[in-house]
């Protein structure tokens, strides 16, 4: 059974375009989390959510947008994609807020704008 | 400022030597401390942490890693690589950002292990 689990893998568009991106845990976690990877393989925490309340909201352009319809999922919703919304996207949970919580990883979601 | 240093961009091991994969960290309060692996076209892996007690912690696949107060330094160390081993390796640190405690990430360390 995988942890933590994204859709799509892969996805490609073009410029102007809408986009979602799905995460389910099946861990029974508390907290979840976006992250993007840029090309150089620096992380970048987006948002995260405990027991679906936003608790951190990083400065990202307002076109992305999470939503947690229940603790066991957040998805990502991205308007109006640009070029440099290219990157690989991680989902993650964690048990809880606790600082010694690792986090979990989803295996990610290549995101290609062209 | 609370921030995670990786120094080191590439490490480059031959297998069966010890490795070393440094971190250090600036942070307020007690540190909690973490090290993940990322496989090539991966999620990251936990592969260890600190919280408290002692200095050396043992996590998965061999690795360990040594927690120095003094000089803020939690390095990641196994006494015999393998080739499967190469990867890329973040270090984390657990800190106040923006009035949320989140993780600090380093900006990765990517080990090659040669045969």
């Amino acid at each position: 059974d995988t942890a933590v689990s994204q859709t799509p893998k892969y996805l490609v568009t073009q410029m102007g375009n809408d986009k979602s991106i799905k995460c389910e845990q099946n861990l029974g976690h508390d907290t979840m989390y976006w992250y993007k990877q840029d090309s150089k393989k620096f992380l970048k925490i987006m948002f995260s959510y405990n027991n679906k309340e936003l608790i951190i909201n990083e400065t990202v352009p307002n076109r992305f947008s999470p939503k947690s319809p229940d603790k066991a999922h957040l998805n990502l919703h991205i308007n109006s994609l640009e070029l440099g919304d290219s990157a690989v996207y991680f989902c993650a949970s964690s048990p809880g807020l606790f600082e010694g919580d690792e986090q979990y990883f989803g295996p990610g979601t290549r995101l290609t704008v062209t | 400022a609370q921030s995670v240093a990786q120094p080191e961009d590439q490490v480059n091991v031959a297998e069966g030597n010890p490795l070393t994969v440094k971190c250090t960290y600036s942070v307020s309060g007690n540190p909690y401390l973490f090290w993940y692996v990322q496989y090539p076209n991966r999620g990251l892996q936990f592969l260890l942490k600190y919280i408290t007690g002692d200095n050396l912690v043992k996590g998965s696949y061999g690795f360990e890693a040594e927690f120095n107060k003094s000089q803020t330094s939690f390095h990641l160390k196994k006494p015999s690589a393998l080739v499967s081993d190469s990867a890329l390796y973040f270090c984390a640190v657990r800190g106040l950002m923006d009035s949320n405690y989140q993780l600090i990430w380093g900006a990765g360390t990517k080990l090659i292990i040669k045969p």
